[in-house]
């Protein structure tokens, strides 16, 4: 079974460009979440989606960021106008579905390694 | 707010000793505790979890004890090999939301062979 995937691995962009993240999740898996990781620091939580649904955005910076998981295809994680302070790795993780009150394990990928120069 | 945090930034052990990594939580409403391993380059991968019910679990080489009264939560690796060589974490879930990880700074194990 192929893992979470995520592309592309590294991204450079300069500031004012657009960056978008792809994250495929596993097989099986309807459960989306994105986090982020600046250097020497621990993962961030930023959204967690379901096809189609956006369930908690409580980690989204409120501008420039957005998530997608539509119903169809991978989900994005979009940066509009990125600034030098976007540059982090991020990553996705996925989880099947959750019973009410359940914790599932959570599933990374490799994640993307975003630059801005 | 509300976090988890690590007592030791960096821990060097020889190959075959023990290690124990250590994790502060300050949100007891949290109904699991996770330890992540990180190698250099890769995403977080699961070692193992315990329930805020549990004090003690037991995997392949790893234990996690919980004493919910210090809010403290520790990972013990027996015989440590330089494969173990990584950046471990703690995490925690649970209260209103099961689909965010809380992580702590994280904590760097060097196995000397």
């Amino acid at each position: 079974n192929a893992g979470v995937m995520q592309n592309p691995r590294h991204l450079v962009r300069r500031r004012g460009q657009e960056a978008r993240l792809r994250c495929s999740p596993m097989k099986g898996h309807s459960h989306v979440y994105w986090y982020r990781q600046l250097p020497e620091e621990g993962l961030k939580f930023m959204v967690y989606l379901q096809k189609e649904n956006i369930i908690d955005e409580s980690g989204m910076p409120k501008e420039r960021f957005s998530a997608e998981f539509p119903k169809e295809g991978p989900s994005i994680l979009r940066i509009q106008q990125v600034v030098r302070g976007d540059s982090a790795a991020y990553f996705c993780a996925s989880s099947p579905s959750l019973p009410a009150g359940a914790y599932n394990e959570q599933f990374f990928g490799p994640g993307t390694r975003l630059t801005v120069l | 707010g509300e976090s988890v945090g690590l007592h030791l930034p960096t821990l060097s052990v020889q190959e075959g000793d023990n290690s124990i990594i250590n994790c502060a939580y300050s949100n007891s409403a949290s109904d699991y505790f996770i330890w992540y391993k990180q190698e250099s380059g890769k995403g977080p991968q699961f070692i193992i979890d315990i329930r805020s019910n549990m004090d003690k679990r037991q995997g392949q080489r790893v234990t996690v004890l919980l004493n919910k009264t210090v809010k403290h939560l520790s990972l013990q690796i027996a015989a440590t090999q330089p494969g173990d060589s990584a950046v471990y974490f703690c995490a925690e879930i649970g209260g209103t939301s099961y689909g965010k990880l809380t992580f702590g700074q994280g904590t760097i194990l060097t196995v000397h062979p």
